[in-house]
């Protein structure tokens, strides 16, 4: 199972860059990388998905090095609005379903 | 629809009773998922559907849970004999196959008094 690690929580400001860094030591060759966004009493909504190098939208920027065994959730400039809790999610439907489980996710909270 | 919608988004019981739960996933969703997700907590995976076959049923917390899909659409997750400790969210979530995006509802709320 290609279980995930991030911190617990996490502070910014207003303006900044914030890095938010899951590990995978065990993930699968067949195995995506995908990240999501919940707000208190809402569902969580996708970010960004990727495999490796690095994934671009409008939302965010996702870093994956060659070995995979992490990944980096960058958003830029965030505001008050991105307070949430962000969820690193590793699998792969077809081969091993069961592994889309969320882990504990990071608390984000933004200051002005 | 034009996104997941899960009925009731609140329910209030009390214990010992059975409850249903519903979700109607995006229309040609093949994939659809459900969740808990306890107060402060993160997602904790109970059931998947492809099509209308759940492959795994290991994730459901106890013999009480039970879930079904029909016609690749509607799924209902069943509580039997509620206790407090299945207060809840109950998420659902939806797909159109493998990964691709999941789609979530709002959720119910669940309390068991």
């Amino acid at each position: 199972l290609a279980k995930t690690t991030q911190p617990i929580s996490m502070d910014s400001y207003e303006g900044q860059e914030v890095n938010i860094t899951c590990s995978h030591n065990n993930i699968a060759t067949n195995d995506y990388i995908t990240w999501y966004q919940q707000f208190p009493s809402q569902g969580p909504r996708f970010i960004i998905q990727g495999y490796k190098t690095k994934v671009t939208n409008e939302v965010a920027s996702l870093f994956i090095p060659a070995d995979r065994k992490s990944s980096t959730l960058s958003l830029p400039r965030v505001s008050l609005s991105d307070t949430a809790v962000y969820y690193c999610l590793v699998g792969d439907l077809l081969y091993n379903n069961n592994d889309m489980r969320f882990g504990a996710g990071t608390r984000l909270t933004v200051k002005p | 629809g034009a996104g997941v919608s899960q009925s009731p988004s609140n329910k209030v019981t009390e214990k010992g009773k059975d409850v249903e739960l519903r979700c109607d996933p995006i229309s040609g969703h093949t994939a659809l998922y459900w969740y808990r997700q306890r107060l402060g907590q993160g997602l904790e995976f109970l059931i998947y559907f492809q099509g209308n076959s759940a492959p795994d049923k290991s994730g459901l917390p106890s013999d009480r849970f039970s879930a079904e899909r029909t016609g690749e659409s509607v799924s209902t997750l069943t509580i039997q004999r509620t206790q407090q400790e299945d207060s809840a969210v109950y998420l659902c979530a939806s797909s159109a196959g493998n990964n691709e995006k999941l789609f979530f509802g709002s959720g119910t709320q669940l309390s068991v008094l």
